[in-house]
């Protein structure tokens, strides 16, 4: 157990529809950064909180949207979904990445059917 | 346009020889470069890292090598053995802040017994 929490593990849905993917970092870190992994992109940088604030932001579509809560826990919104956002969604934190890289969940498996 | 490369998608070794897993990168502003390896179903896992002040940095079984002027850094595992067996990722940072860590596609490790 890494001591990050992503919730669902899989997730089945229409094209059209909407979800949200949550994700726990690991107690006392800041930072939660969400990536995701198609079979053809490999590990793709979507955004970054830092303390509730948006800090960096990487190939995110404008139909997704990500938020810090208070509590640090983040949400990844995925809205008129297509066939292609397809993907295994990650969520990680960090607390001295430089040294330690990030430590990430195990996944949110997304199907659009 | 990809900025970490790795070029072979798979490499195959027996058990107790050595694997080679190799990695170039385009920027010579990056200056922090990572390792991760990747079982199926779990998210990736740090392995180790490098300061490109540094050209060689060994943990174990596992050591990486960076060579600045040709921007290609490859990871050494002596002796390999089945467990592992994994996809493994090189990593940098776009900053200097640590954040945004960017991804090679990755390269599949098959250790025989």
């Amino acid at each position: 157990d890494s001591g990050v929490t992503q919730t669902p593990k899989h997730l089945i849905t229409a094209t059209g529809q909407r979800v949200t993917l949550r994700c726990s970092p690991r107690s006392g870190d800041l930072s939660v950064y969400w990536y995701q992994q198609s079979l053809d992109q490999g590990l793709q940088f979507l955004i970054q909180y830092y303390n509730g604030e948006e800090r960096a932001k990487g190939n995110i579509l404008e139909r997704f949207s990500a938020q810090q809560f208070p509590d640090l826990h983040s949400e990844l919104n995925l809205s008129s979904l297509e066939l292609g956002d397809s993907a295994l969604y990650f969520c990680a934190s960090s607390v001295a990445p430089q040294a330690y890289g990030y430590t990430f969940g195990s996944g949110t498996r997304l199907t659009v059917v | 346009d990809q900025q970490v490369k790795q070029n072979s998608p798979s490499l195959s070794v027996q058990e107790g020889r050595i694997s080679i897993l190799n990695c170039d990168y385009t920027n010579s502003m990056f200056d922090y470069f990572l390792w991760y390896k990747k079982y199926p179903a779990e998210g990736p896992t740090f392995l180790i890292s490098i300061s490109s002040i540094k050209d060689k940095n060994e943990d174990g079984r596992f050591t990486v090598f960076l060579n600045k002027s040709a921007k290609h850094l490859s990871l050494h595992i002596v002796p390999s053995q089945p467990g592992d067996s994994a996809v493994y990722f090189c990593a940098t940072f776009l900053n200097q802040a640590g954040t945004a860590l960017i991804f090679g596609k990755g390269t599949t490790l098959s250790v025989s017994s």
